[in-house]
């Protein structure tokens, strides 16, 4: 079945550079994405990548898919407090189908 | 409205009462999840609705739980005889369908305790 795993915890310091990684199960997913949370705020979409593709980049943010490991990462540059969050990975078989979402890293950002 | 609406945001209940949680999608969104966010667990898909296809009730953890969406507006999920166990925040999101991949648009959810 499918299962997406991650990290629970990440800390840094601002200004840092943050890597949050995922791996999934199902080989046969073809999105992949990355939603943030905010305390007491819905999941928000930051980004996704299509599975034919290793690298999509948005402005501070780096996703990296290694997909024969599968192998998902989010990398945040010039972190700041304001990235504080839980960051949740998640795969679907199509664009249309359900999401699997990963139990979510909380990412605290120090000054 | 602008986003996703989700009432109550809050709900305490006694154990074996029934409640109703709703979620106001996106206007002309075709497509409505429900997940349940418990304590330090990921995101549990539990039920999907798309247009007026027949829903997808898979993630649905046991009879006690059921959702009704009328057309393409407002869904109600029912929990039934509640457990401590269903304490959670239940999640609704939206999306345009088939047109975005994955472009789920959030609530910010229905958090239910059970005594």
């Amino acid at each position: 079945g499918e299962d997406v795993e991650q990290s629970l915890f990440l800390s840094v310091r601002e200004g840092d550079s943050s890597v949050i990684n995922c791996t999934y199960t199902d080989s046969s997913s073809t999105y992949l994405y990355w939603y943030k949370q905010e305390p007491g705020a819905g999941l928000q979409l930051l980004t996704y990548i299509f599975s034919n593709m290793d690298m999509k980049q948005d402005q501070r943010l780096t996703v990296l898919l290694n997909k024969k490991d599968k192998h998902l990462s989010l990398r945040i540059a010039d972190t700041q407090t304001g990235d504080s969050a839980i960051y949740f990975c998640a795969e679907s078989l199509s664009g249309y189908s359900t999401l699997t979402f990963g139990k979510g890293t909380m990412l605290l950002v120090s000054p | 409205g602008a986003g996703v609406s989700q009432s109550p945001s809050n709900k305490v209940t006694e154990k074996g009462k029934d409640v109703e949680l709703r979620c106001d999608p996106i206007s002309g969104h075709t497509a409505l999840y429900w997940y349940r966010q418990r304590l330090g667990q990921g995101l549990e898909f539990l039920i999907y609705f798309q247009g007026n296809s027949a829903p997808d009730k898979s993630g649905l953890p046991s009879d006690r739980f059921s959702a009704e969406r009328t057309g393409e507006s407002v869904s109600t999920l029912t929990i039934q005889r509640t457990q401590q166990e269903d304490s959670a925040v239940y999640l609704c999101a939206s999306s345009l369908g088939a047109t975005q991949p994955g472009e789920l648009f959030f609530g910010e959810g229905s958090r239910l305790t059970v005594l």
